[in-house]
């Protein structure tokens, strides 16, 4: 099956600073999902992003498919950014979607 | 209103008894799924069912058996409950089969005892 691996696995930040965050991925894909995991375990998706480059406030991420990676940009970090950040494309090309191991972020105020 | 909801929210039982979980979703869709996520944080799939036939069935114990009475619907029954079944299991769905964003539920936290 597809291999994913995020990196860093950890990150800590001053509020107001800016990330990049990186998924790499074995196969080709035509999808990709990022997820926030809150500290409160809740999962919120994040983009849904096959190719291409989509901003949503101060968030924005980009994926190369053709280059197997995508990255999540966070800007001007907030505490409540804060949480694990999982990349998932799918398996085959199918709904199937694997989980990477995440990144774990901390914004200190 | 609650897009995927979850009940119960944890649930704390001893090993070798038999409990359910169960998921609706009201958003219309058609998809739903369970995944597991371990103690470091680890998430995989379980089970995909599409207009209550199930699609997906990864390498999981028969001790776990879903159940999709509808599509608005997804139940996970597990029997035989073992430490190792301890973890976050969590309820998405998404519109369709193929390719679509997955909403989440807010987890249903397992502790077998």
């Amino acid at each position: 099956g597809i291999q994913v691996e995020q990196s860093p696995p950890d990150l800590i930040l001053q509020e107001g600073a800016n990330s990049t965050l990186r998924c790499n991925f074995s196969d080709s894909v035509n999808n990709l999902q990022w997820f926030h995991q809150n500290p409160w375990g809740q999962l919120i998706n994040l983009f849904y992003i096959p190719s291409g480059t989509k901003q949503n406030g101060r968030l924005s991420a980009t994926t190369v498919a053709t280059e197997r990676y995508s990255l999540l940009y966070i800007s001007s970090s907030q505490t409540t950014d804060s949480g694990v950040y999982f990349c998932a494309p799918p398996e085959d090309g199918n709904e199937k979607l694997t989980f990477g191991t995440g990144t774990r972020l901390t914004i200190i105020p | 209103d609650t897009a995927v909801s979850q009940t119960p929210k944890y649930l704390v039982t001893q090993m070798g008894n038999d409990k359910s979980i169960k998921c609706e979703q009201n958003l219309g869709h058609d998809t739903m799924y369970w995944y597991k996520q371990d103690s470091k944080k680890f998430l995989k799939i379980m089970f995909s069912y599409n207009n209550k036939e199930l699609i997906i069935n990864e390498t999981v114990p028969n001790r776990f058996s879903p159940k999709s009475p509808d599509k608005a619907h997804l139940n996970l029954h597990i029997n035989s409950l073992e430490l190792g079944d301890s973890a976050v299991y969590f309820c998405a769905s998404s519109q369709s089969a193929s390719l679509n964003t997955q909403y989440f539920g807010p987890g249903t936290r397992l502790t077998v005892l």
